[in-house]
């Protein structure tokens, strides 16, 4: 059964920092691997989505990366800002179609 | 882009009453509708996945009878909780599968 862990949990920074994410899953026989964004009471907005043959997708000031075999990939967010405040939380798809697998969050908390 | 538009945002209802929630694709059909439910600070879990024309499918612990899914249309699903108590109080968020996933805003649900 696929287990999704991000770590930490919670995460507090000032303004400006750059921030590294984690999620790791115990499956490395993965479609593909997504990181999403929760803002409190709200639903989820896609951030990236990494195929399981690709090593990294980047949005703006988002980097996320894939390492299948070790079973990991990292959210890096450059220059962080307190509307980056918010839970993110990563999600792993085993083959096309199929339930995603989500990991339990890391809620961000980006301090003017 | 692609949208899901679920309703309501936000319930309360009296313990032993019903309650339906309704996920409407706008621009897109969703084949697959899945159906989640979130605990606060936690992350989400799959109740039920649910395809067009078909019985959903639950996930092992989750009631079929007290979580009634229909998914009659390619652009609408309804989840209904039954006889709804206190512990069913929770936040519901469906996602619909077309191109990738995409997440309705969230339902949350109060009984008393």
């Amino acid at each position: 059964k696929q287990e999704v862990t991000q770590i930490p949990a919670a995460l507090s920074v000032p303004e400006g920092e750059n921030l590294v994410l984690n999620c790791s899953f115990t499956d490395s026989a993965i479609y593909n691997l997504q990181w999403f964004r929760q803002d409190p009471g709200k639903g989820l907005t896609s951030l990236l989505l990494i195929q399981s043959s690709q090593r990294e997708q980047t949005s703006g000031r988002l980097n996320a990366s894939l390492d299948k075999s070790s079973g990991r990939s990292t959210l890096y967010i450059a220059a962080s800002q307190p509307g980056d405040s918010a839970t993110y939380l990563c999600a792993v798809e085993e083959t096309s179609g199929s339930r995603l697998t989500f990991g339990e969050g890391t809620q961000l908390t980006v301090n003017p | 882009g692609a949208v899901v538009s679920q309703h309501p945002s936000w319930v309360i209802c009296k313990s032993g009453t019903s309650v339906k929630i309704e996920c409407r694709s706008l621009d897109f059909q969703a084949t697959t509708m899945f159906w989640y439910r979130q605990f606060p600070k936690q992350s989400l879990m799959l109740m039920a996945t649910s395809n067009e024309g078909s019985k959903a499918t639950y996930e092992q612990g989750v009631e079929k009878d007290k979580f009634l899914i229909n998914h009659a249309s390619l652009t609408l699903s309804t989840l209904t909780v039954t006889s709804a108590h206190p512990e069913d109080s929770s936040f519901y968020i469906c996602s619909g599968q077309g191109y990738g996933y995409t997440f309705g805003s969230g339902t949350r649900l109060t009984v008393v």
